[in-house]
C-alpha cells in the first residue's frame, strides 16, 4: 500500500534553534514530494516541492527540504526557528505514473518556544 | 492569486439530513479533491475528479458521493449525515500536470448532531 509517514506527532524547539520535521514515504515509481503548512482554522498552504534535480529544495519562509531516495525520506528543515513557525505541517506524495492522487501524512505539530 | 472557495466555513446539521458541501475554483484546473481532516489521522482522500463528470473513489468514500457538472465546481454530498462524519472538510485543486502543487480552500467544519 502506498503511504506517507510522519513519525512525530509533535516537535518542540526553542526559537533560534534549527528544526527538522521528518517524513518518509512508500510509493511506487518516482514520486513528487510536497510540504504544506496549516495555521489554526485555515486551509493548507504550499511550502515547497521536490520534482527532480537537486536533492535540497528551498521554499517559502526560509524552509528547505532534503530528498533522500535511498532512505525514501523528505525531511523539512529550517536553520533558525521562529515562534511564528508554530503550526501543523503535512508531508504529501504524488506517486509516479498516471495518477494525480495526493497522499498525505498524519501531520506534525511544530511548537517553537520563545 | 488562486481562489478555492468553499461555500461554508461552519455547518451544523442533524443526523439523517442530506448535506451538500460546495467547492468552486477560479483557475480552470482539471483536478479537484475532497479530503476530510481529523486529529491524528491527517488528511484522508474521499473522492477526486479529473474532469467534468469524471470521478474516482479515494480511501474513504463510504457514506459520500460527489458531483462535477461544471469544471469549476465540485460538490461533496453526504447522503444521510451521521455523527461520525463530524469533521473538517477540505477541497483542493491542481492542474492536470502531476508535478504541480495543489491549492486548498479554507475548509468547512461540519458538525452533525
Amino acid at each position: 500500500a502506498q503511504s506517507v509517514a510522519q513519525p512525530e506527532d509533535q516537535v518542540n524547539v526553542a526559537e533560534g534553534n534549527p528544526l527538522t520535521v521528518k517524513c518518509t514515504y512508500s510509493v511506487s515509481g518516482n514520486p513528487y514530494l510536497f510540504w504544506y503548512v496549516q495555521y489554526p482554522n485555515r486551509g493548507l498552504q504550499f511550502l515547497l516541492k521536490y520534482i527532480t534535480g537537486d536533492n535540497l529544495v528551498k521554499g517559502s519562509y526560509g524552509f528547505e527540504a532534503e530528498f533522500n531516495k535511498s532512505q525514501t525520506s523528505f525531511h523539512l528543515k529550517k536553520p533558525s526557528a521562529l515562534v511564528s513557525d508554530s503550526a501543523l505541517y503535512f508531508c504529501a506524495v504524488r506517486p509516479g505514473g498516471a495518477t494525480n492522487k495526493l497522499i498525505f501524512g498524519t501531520g506534525t505539530l511544530l511548537a517553537v518556544q520563545p | 492569486d488562486v481562489k478555492v472557495t468553499q461555500s461554508s466555513r461552519y455547518l451544523v446539521k442533524r443526523t439523517g439530513e442530506k448535506v451538500f458541501l460546495e467547492c468552486v475554483q477560479d483557475m480552470d484546473h482539471e483536478n479537484m479533491f475532497w479530503y476530510r481532516q481529523d486529529p491524528g489521522l491527517g488528511l484522508r482522500l474521499i473522492y477526486f475528479s479529473y474532469d467534468v463528470k469524471m470521478k474516482e473513489k479515494g480511501d474513504i468514500p463510504e457514506g459520500y458521493s460527489v458531483s462535477r457538472e461544471k469544471k469549476e465546481r465540485f460538490s461533496l454530498i453526504l447522503e444521510s449525515a451521521s455523527t461520525n462524519q463530524t469533521s473538517m472538510y477540505l477541497c483542493a485543486i491542481s492542474p492536470g500536470q502531476g508535478r504541480s502543487e495543489a491549492f486548498f480552500g479554507q475548509g468547512t467544519r461540519l458538525t452533525v448532531v
